[in-house]
């Protein structure tokens, strides 16, 4: 039983679609992240959060912008994506934003672009 | 520069035996290491965490040694059973640039 729910489980769209990734954390951490999981690669970081506000941007093309209206939601809004964002999206939480304590993972949106 | 790797991309043991899955880091300041699973259709879930000041923790059925003057750490499962094939990631965090960096991960097959 994860302690981060992410939604929707899967997602296909197509390139010139708008949609929106949805994680929510009842673990009481102050901080969360979004990674991008490819095949064989390692786990990419995308954006950090620390009590709502934006500490990191790993230099992520701005068809992804994230939105944390509070310490319990994050949400990645897509548009105007690529086949190569295809990807699994995990959505991540913390007691700190600096990373040194484990981070606890939801179980991912798996999406497909078309 | 940094890097996280494994030394072998899948590992097959057999039920009971112990597992030993090894990751090599490059970055000398780092100070502070993460095991996750990770099961199909899942997130990579925790496991255990070491810091630099430290070289062996024991969890529940699982062991993780640092070896600071190689650059290696390991993880050690103990009487594996077919509940723990997935994909094993370690991580590394450097504190002086406040980077976490993972591993490709590798494959654990346990046969029964």
């Amino acid at each position: 039983e994860t302690g981060v729910t992410q939604t929707p489980r899967h997602l296909v769209m197509g390139m010139t679609n708008k949609k929106s990734l949805k994680c929510e954390q009842h673990l009481g951490h102050n901080a969360m992240y979004w990674y991008k999981q490819s095949a064989k690669k390692p786990l990419e970081l995308m954006f950090v959060y620390s009590l709502e506000e934006r500490v990191e941007n790993n230099s992520v093309p701005s068809r992804f912008s994230p939105e944390c209206p509070n310490s319990s939601h994050l949400f990645l809004h897509l548009h105007t994506l690529q086949p190569e964002d295809s990807a699994l999206y995990l959505c991540a939480s913390s007691q700190g934003h600096l990373q040194t304590y484990p981070l606890h993972f939801g179980n991912g949106t798996r999406l497909t672009v078309t | 520069g940094e890097s996280v790797g494994l030394h072998l991309p899948t590992l097959s043991v057999q039920e009971g035996d112990n597992s030993i899955i090894n990751c090599a880091y490059s970055n000398s300041a780092s100070d502070y290491f993460i095991w996750y699973k990770q099961e199909s259709g899942k997130g990579p879930q925790f496991i255990i965490d070491i810091r630099s000041n430290m070289d062996k923790r024991q969890g529940q059925r699982v062991t993780v040694l640092l070896n600071k003057t190689v650059k290696h750490l390991s993880l050690q499962i103990a009487a594996t059973q077919p509940g723990d094939s997935a994909v094993y990631f370690c991580a590394e965090y450097n504190g002086a640039n406040s980077k976490l960096t993972f591993g490709k991960g590798i494959t654990l097959s346990v046969r029964p």
